[in-house]
C-alpha cells in the first residue's frame, strides 16, 4: 500500500541531544513537508521540500534541520538549540508543489526527559 | 497578520442530525480552503478542497461551502455518525504555505 511512513511513533530526548525522525514516502510525491502540532494550536510549517537536495524554512525552522537526498526521504533532525522540542511531528506529502491535498504520515510525539 | 479561526469549543451533534462546522479568515484572501480530518494520536486526512470561485463542493455525505464576502468556510456533514466523531482541521493557502485553524472537535452521540 502506498503511504507515508514515520518512525518512531514516540521519541525521547534528554538535554542537549540531537534526535532525528524518520519520514519515507512511497507515492512518488514530488513535495514534502515537516509540521509541529501543539495542543490548542494549528499546524505551523518546520520546512518543505519541492524537489530533491532542495528544501526551504517554513515559519518556525530555528533549531530543526533537514536533507533530502532521496525523493522518497526527507529526515528531520531536532537539535540541542531547539529549547523547547516537545510536540506532535507530522510529515506529509503532496503530489504536486501547490500544497494541494497532503497526504500525513501517522506523527511522532516527540517528548524531554 | 493573516488568520484562520475555527470554534474551539466541542460541538456535540445528536446522530442522524447535519453537523456544521465553521472556518474563518482574516487580513487576507486565500485561493483556496481544504479540510481535514484527524483522529487522536493519527495524522491528519484530506476531505475536501474548495476554490475561490467555487461556491460548494460535495463528497458523499460531506458538503463545503466558500463564501468570500463573509470570509467563510461552512463544513457539513449530513446524516451524522459516532464514527464521524474526530477533529476537523481547515487550512487556507497563504504565499505558497498554508495557514492552519487549531481545529474543531466534533463529538457524534448515538
Amino acid at each position: 500500500d502506498g503511504g507515508i511512513t514515520q518512525s518512531p511513533k514516540y521519541l525521547f530526548r534528554k538535554e542537549g541531544q540531537n534526535v532525528t525522525l524518520s519520514c519515507e514516502q512511497n507515492l512518488n510525491h514530488d513535495a514534502m513537508y515537516w509540521y509541529r502540532q501543539d495542543p490548542g494550536q494549528g499546524l505551523r510549517l518546520i520546512y518543505y521540500s519541492q524537489i530533491v537536495n532542495d528544501f526551504q524554512k517554513g515559519d518556525i525552522a530555528e533549531g530543526y534541520s533537514v536533507s533530502r537526498e532521496k525523493k522518497e526521504s526527507f529526515p528531520l533532525t531536532v537539535t540541542s538549540a531547539q529549547k523547547n522540542p516537545t510536540a506532535f511531528y507530522l510529515c506529509a506529502s503532496s503530489i504536486r508543489t501547490t500544497n494541494e491535498k497532503l497526504f500525513f504520515g501517522s506523527g511522532t510525539q516527540l517528548s524531554v526527559l | 497578520s493573516q488568520k484562520i479561526e475555527q470554534n474551539s469549543e466541542a460541538l456535540n451533534i445528536q446522530e442522524g442530525k447535519t453537523a456544521t462546522l465553521t472556518c474563518n479568515y482574516t487580513n487576507y484572501s486565500p485561493a483556496y480552503l481544504q479540510w481535514y480530518r484527524q483522529d487522536p494520536g493519527r495524522g491528519p486526512v484530506f476531505l475536501l478542497l474548495i476554490r475561490e470561485n467555487e461556491k460548494e463542493k460535495r463528497k458523499e455525505r460531506l458538503k463545503v461551502t466558500f463564501d468570500t464576502t463573509l470570509k467563510q468556510s461552512l463544513f457539513h456533514i449530513t446524516a451524522s455518525q459516532p464514527a464521524d466523531s474526530a477533529t476537523y482541521l481547515c487550512a487556507a493557502d497563504s504565499n505558497y504555505q498554508l495557514i492552519w485553524g487549531a481545529g474543531t472537535k466534533l463529538i457524534i452521540k448515538p
